[in-house]
């Protein structure tokens, strides 16, 4: 496969504080890239996505940032709360026409009341 | 968001037999679905592409005899582990491409082999 995780890295973080989850995609030709949240158990849930010619974008409570210079994708979780515990993938689509979705190795988030 | 079903949900099959998984669109047609496998811990890594009306195409690594894929329609593709051993076992998860708009996931399918 294209994306072999071992141990997923953990981030801890207090309950109402900022949350940042980092990524790094493998393909520059890649055109559209998607953050998931995933639950024990469950398939992955989307949250945000972000095209090759923006560098940011809002939704609520989330931020992706995209940094196509060093091929590097973050999410920030404004507020985090016990709900956003979960493991947290990022995926890279493309080149254009292609629709292969390609997966980070993930990040656990751990939400500390 | 559009819905994709994955069935069943967990199974449990002796070592030497065969197991089938479906994917169902239930509110598009998806000429494209995924098919990925998730071991604990780990991410999904991409394991074949089902396009409907035509052979699957696998990623590097993936033995086509042992995991085919079926996508008889614009709704359904199925995934058949053959002749299943412990190894096989894992978290299999299907995801439905409606084109112009994104790749929706099923909720995964809990494979133990015994």
């Amino acid at each position: 496969g294209e994306s072999v995780g071992l141990h997923l890295p953990t981030l801890s973080v207090q309950e109402g504080d900022n949350s940042i989850i980092n990524c790094a995609y493998s393909n520059s030709a890649s055109d559209y890239f998607i953050w998931y949240k995933q639950e024990s158990g469950k398939g992955p849930q989307f949250i945000i996505d972000i095209r090759s010619n923006m560098d940011k974008r809002q939704g609520q409570r989330v931020t992706v940032l995209l940094n196509k210079t060093v091929k590097h994708l973050s999410l920030q979780i404004a507020a985090t709360q016990p709900g956003d515990s979960a493991v947290y993938f990022c995926a890279e689509v493309g080149p254009s026409g292609t629709y292969k979705y390609i997966f980070g190795t993930g990040t656990r988030l751990k939400v500390l009341a | 968001g559009a819905v994709v079903s994955q069935h069943p949900s967990r199974v449990i099959c002796k070592s030497g037999t065969s197991v089938k998984i479906e994917c169902r669109s239930l509110d598009f047609q998806a000429t494209t679905m995924f098919w990925y496998r998730q071991f604990p811990k780990q991410s999904l890594m991409l394991m074949a592409t089902s396009n409907e009306g035509s052979k699957a195409t696998y990623e590097q690594g993936v033995e086509k005899d042992k995991f085919l894929i079926n996508h008889a329609s614009l709704t359904l593709s199925t995934l058949t582990v053959t002749s299943a051993h412990p190894e096989d076992s894992s978290f299999y998860i299907c995801s439905a491409l409606q084109v112009g708009v994104e790749a929706f996931f099923g909720q995964g399918t809990r494979l133990t082999v015994v």
